[in-house]
């Protein structure tokens, strides 16, 4: 059983267009992280949310936490082709082992 | 932040060969990192905690012996894929926490595995 279940799993939009993806769990979580990777290299942390109902801001990027602190959403306004990548969410566990949803492959064409 | 550098970026070798994958944290001395384990356009996979000065706590399912961790020094964290075979290839990153708050990733390491 996957811990975090993201989706949709893959999403393809023309540049302009906003989106909303999520992470979803039955579990509750202290915090939730998201990351964005692009092929060939490590994923890079973009926010870390705490708590519930916190809603965080990272220029088109729009993060929220749900109340219950069991789910999250990403927005993204009027996307550019420099979005595309894969974004997983994360939760950290024991001695800070972090366990990754299955991502979201987002592609934005020109 | 904690800047991590990992090398090879990418190998290619022949099945049975062993392959060295290093990280290095350039600015932190990281007592404790970790190894990933990541198939194309799937999410990471945790293979091992690799602890300085002590023996490596592997995820359940990993082979010890197959994927040899050695964390020698406060910098340095190494990753062996000993005999490696084809169902080995893939792309290996290693990360490591900054005061147990940001987590930092290296830049990965593609193995492919004639």
């Amino acid at each position: 059983t996957q811990l975090l279940e993201q989706s949709p799993q893959f999403l393809s939009i023309q540049e302009g267009e906003n989106l909303t993806v999520y992470c979803n769990s039955s579990s509750v979580f202290s915090s939730l992280q998201w990351y964005r990777q692009e092929p060939g290299e490590g994923p890079v942390l973009l926010v870390t949310v705490v708590t519930g109902g916190e809603v965080k801001k990272l220029k088109r990027l729009t993060f929220q936490f749900g109340d219950a602190r069991k789910d999250s959403s990403l927005h993204i306004t009027a996307a550019q082709p420099g979005d595309t990548g894969l974004y997983l969410c994360a939760v950290s566990g024991a001695n800070s082992k972090l366990t990754f949803g299955k991502g979201i492959t987002l592609s934005v064409r020109p | 932040g904690a800047v991590v550098s990992q090398h090879p970026s990418r190998v290619i070798c022949k099945s049975g060969t062993s392959v060295k994958i290093e990280c290095r944290s350039l600015d932190f001395q990281a007592t404790t990192m970790f190894w990933y384990r990541q198939f194309p356009k799937k999410s990471l996979m945790l293979m091992a905690t690799s602890n300085e000065g002590s023996k490596a706590t592997y995820e359940q399912g990993v082979e010890k012996d197959k994927f040899l961790i050695n964390h020698a020094s406060l910098t340095l964290s190494t990753l062996t894929v000993t005999s490696a075979h084809p169902e080995d290839s893939s792309f290996y990153i290693c990360s490591l926490h900054e005061n147990n708050e940001k987590l930092f990733f290296g830049s990965g390491t593609q193995l492919s595995v004639l």
